[in-house]
């Protein structure tokens, strides 16, 4: 059970290139969301997704597309990266209705 | 949305002192006050949590409280340990599909 997985650990991109992040997770959970961590800002929700074929925003979505096909995976889109995306993302997973999240290791991801 | 602000930004204590940490939130209508440990380099995890039907809740050597009245939830930890230095999370969640996190407590437990 390797629980949520997210790929690449460190990734650094330029201005204007575009790229996904990877997250999956073997729990069959229902539910998984993105979150972007930034120094003294804590931890703040771009999408979640309640079931395959189902995402919303959350409180930073701009610059990030999200799409939920199966149950396992939950990609995260940066279309035209810019600086203000430099932070470390982390996915999470839990079962709905529950509240544990389950946090994947993070990826660190820096716009140059 | 909602806004959770938390406090202290930073913590020391002595080995076997208490630790406590505060978070308010402002919107009434949060059920859900989950609490995150996050070590270096790893992702957050879930150390204890509260429902607003409930007004303390413990397990082991941490303890939650809830006043709902004043919106604010405070974290407990007896006996530190050097193990438990680490930057701690409040959360509070309405529908429990969107979480709004504190500013995060680094906590360090002096031997």
């Amino acid at each position: 059970n390797a629980g949520v997985t997210q790929t690449p650990k460190f990734q650094v991109l330029k201005t204007g290139q575009s790229m996904t992040l990877q997250c999956a997770q073997d729990m069959n959970h229902e539910y998984m969301s993105w979150y972007r961590q930034d120094p003294g800002m804590g931890l703040r929700l771009i999408h979640y997704s309640v079931g395959a074929g189902i995402t919303d925003q959350g409180e930073v979505p701009n610059g990030y597309n999200v799409s939920r096909s199966t149950t396992e995976d939950f990609p995260l889109r940066l279309l035209s990266a810019a600086p203000s995306q430099t932070s470390v993302y982390f996915c999470a997973s839990r079962y709905t209705g529950k509240g544990e999240q389950y946090f994947g290791p993070g990826t660190r991801l820096t716009v140059t | 949305g909602e806004n959770v602000e938390q406090h202290p930004s930073t913590l020391s204590v002595q080995e076997g002192d208490s630790a406590v940490i505060k978070c308010t939130y402002s919107d009434s209508a949060s059920n859900y006050f989950p609490w995150y440990k996050q070590e270096l380099g790893k992702g957050p995890q879930l150390i204890i949590d509260i429902r607003s039907n409930v007004g303390e809740k413990k397990d082991q050597r941490i303890a939650v409280t809830l006043n709902k009245t004043a919106k604010h939830f405070s974290l407990h930890i007896t006996e530190t340990q050097p193990e438990d230095s680490a930057v701690y999370f409040c959360a509070a969640s309405i529908t429990g599909n969107q979480f709004y996190f504190g500013t995060g407590t680094s906590l360090t437990v002096i031997p």
